[in-house]
């Protein structure tokens, strides 16, 4: 078990609506991540929050948003939902050290995923 | 584009053989992943190898890591049925504010018992 969890595990929506996906991170984490994973792809980075604040992001329209919470949660938000957003969505919650002239970042640590059919 | 990308895409092995997956990256590195994804599961991550770091062990798992050649490979000894899924690597690069870790398409390995 990572400690990581994601809510919910399966959801249909259908297009132009929106959607939140949710996370609770392993305690400890500032970092979370997260990824849209197509069906026999990879993960694709969609972006990266650290102590609250997005500190990365992919190549994902603005209508892909986030939040991190100081009590290790966070939330993905997609708004106008296209066909194509159908997906795992995976976060990741890891350590990120950027203490002076530490700079440093570890292992991930991933939920089993939220899976999102568009209809 | 990926920042890395495994070769070969899916390996069929009979259990008891070894697997070797490679992977190669394109950018300097502050770390290299390998992560097991069971089908439509969350990923595990496996090992981990610094920069600095030229090979790894973790019970039948072994890494290395060429930064001349940007290039890492997972070898998995005396494979086992269990061991069927498929295998990312992920690099750690820096990135305004701190690192992003991209993954790269994966090896599918199936194991035949």
């Amino acid at each position: 078990e990572t400690g990581v969890t994601q809510s919910p595990t399966h959801l249909i929506k259908t297009r132009g609506q929106q959607v939140t996906l949710r996370c609770s991170s392993q305690s400890g984490h500032n970092t979370v991540s997260w990824y849209q994973q197509a069906l026999g792809q990879g993960p694709q980075f969609i972006f990266q929050y650290y102590r609250e604040e997005e500190n990365g992001r992919g190549n994902f329209p603005p209508r892909f948003s986030g939040l991190q919470f100081p009590n290790y949660s966070s939330e993905l938000n997609v708004n106008a939902l296209e066909l194509d957003d159908s997906a795992l969505y995976l976060c990741a919650s890891s350590l990120l050290r950027l203490a002076g002239r530490i700079r440093n970042t570890g292992e991930l640590f991933f939920g089993e995923g939220s899976r999102l059919t568009v209809l | 584009s990926q920042q890395g990308e495994e070769d070969p895409q899916a390996l069929s092995i009979q259990e008891g053989e070894n697997a070797t997956m490679n992977c190669s990256y394109k950018t300097s590195i502050n770390n290299l992943q390998w992560y097991r994804q069971n089908s439509g599961r969350g990923l595990v991550h496996l090992i981990l190898i610094r920069s600095n770091e030229r090979e790894k062990h973790s019970g039948r798992l072994r890494v290395t890591l060429d930064t001349s050649k940007k290039s890492s490979s997972l070898l998995i000894t005396a494979s086992r049925a269990a061991d069927t899924a498929s295998y990312f690597c992920a690099t750690a690069f820096p990135n305004t504010g701190g690192f992003k870790t991209i993954f790269g398409a994966g090896t599918r390995l199936f194991v035949k018992a």
